[in-house]
């Protein structure tokens, strides 16, 4: 089974409207992070924004806001006021485990992505 | 500013050669990684290192080696390059603990291999 899913292949917005790009996640382990990323055209992987799984409120950085879920086991990712710079590739992962612990997993898993186009 | 940096942006090389990419990191992060990322299968983990002259495998390590001499630079090397090597290579840092784990990626390196 995947750990990461991401099940929009293409989304379409249209500029300054607001988009979620769905993440759902599959995990056993109480302690997890889960981040999202942005690639370009360029190729080049950004770092947008990070939840824990015991991080109470939800992530937000900027426009981006994550909508947590642990319940349902979902991590969306919400941009809001879309731009045209905003069109690129959207990656989910997560890191299982605790690094903190000596025991964790420091490797992400991703998911195949989202390409998201925002339309003038 | 994390800086992450990768030799070549682009690179063609002929079956057969020895094949190094170069990831360099000045963030003084303890962990580095390398990624290979194709189209509809996403990245997927090809070694790691959490210290220095330390690695561990990835989900797909074959045909790959990597050194780790300093703890700013880590090499990928490709002792036989072939043809289904032809991909898109991430190098990757992290520190640890939290959200300070968050991987930090270089611009990558479109490899090639005739």
């Amino acid at each position: 089974a995947q750990k990461i899913t991401q099940t929009q292949p293409g989304m379409f917005v249209q500029e300054k409207e607001a988009v979620t790009l769905d993440c759902t996640y599959d995990t056993s382990d109480q302690s997890y992070g889960l981040f999202w990323y942005k690639q370009p055209s360029s190729g080049e992987m950004i770092f947008l924004i990070y939840q824990g799984s015991y991080d109470e409120q939800n992530a937000t950085e900027g426009r981006y806001s994550l909508n947590f879920q642990k319940a349902r086991k979902s991590a969306n990712l919400v941009i809001s006021a879309s731009q045209l710079g905003d069109s690129a590739m959207y990656f989910c992962a997560m890191r299982e485990g605790n690094p903190d612990s000596g025991a964790g997993s420091y490797q992400l898993t991703f998911g195949k992505g989202t390409k998201l186009s925002v339309i003038p | 500013d994390v800086k992450v940096t990768q030799s070549s942006r682009y690179l063609v090389k002929r079956t057969g050669e020895k094949v190094f990419l170069e990831c360099v990191q000045d963030m003084d992060h303890e962990n580095m990684f390398w990624y290979r990322q194709d189209p509809g299968l996403g990245l997927r983990l090809i070694y790691f290192s959490y210290d220095v002259k330390m690695k561990e495998k990835g989900d797909i390590p074959e045909g790959y080696s990597v050194s780790r001499e300093k703890k700013e630079r880590f090499s990928l090397i490709l002792e036989s390059a072939s043809t289904n090597q032809t991909s898109m290579y991430l190098c990757a840092s992290s520190t640890s603990g939290g959200a300070l784990e968050t991987q930090y990626f270089g611009p990558g390196t479109r490899l090639l291999v005739l």
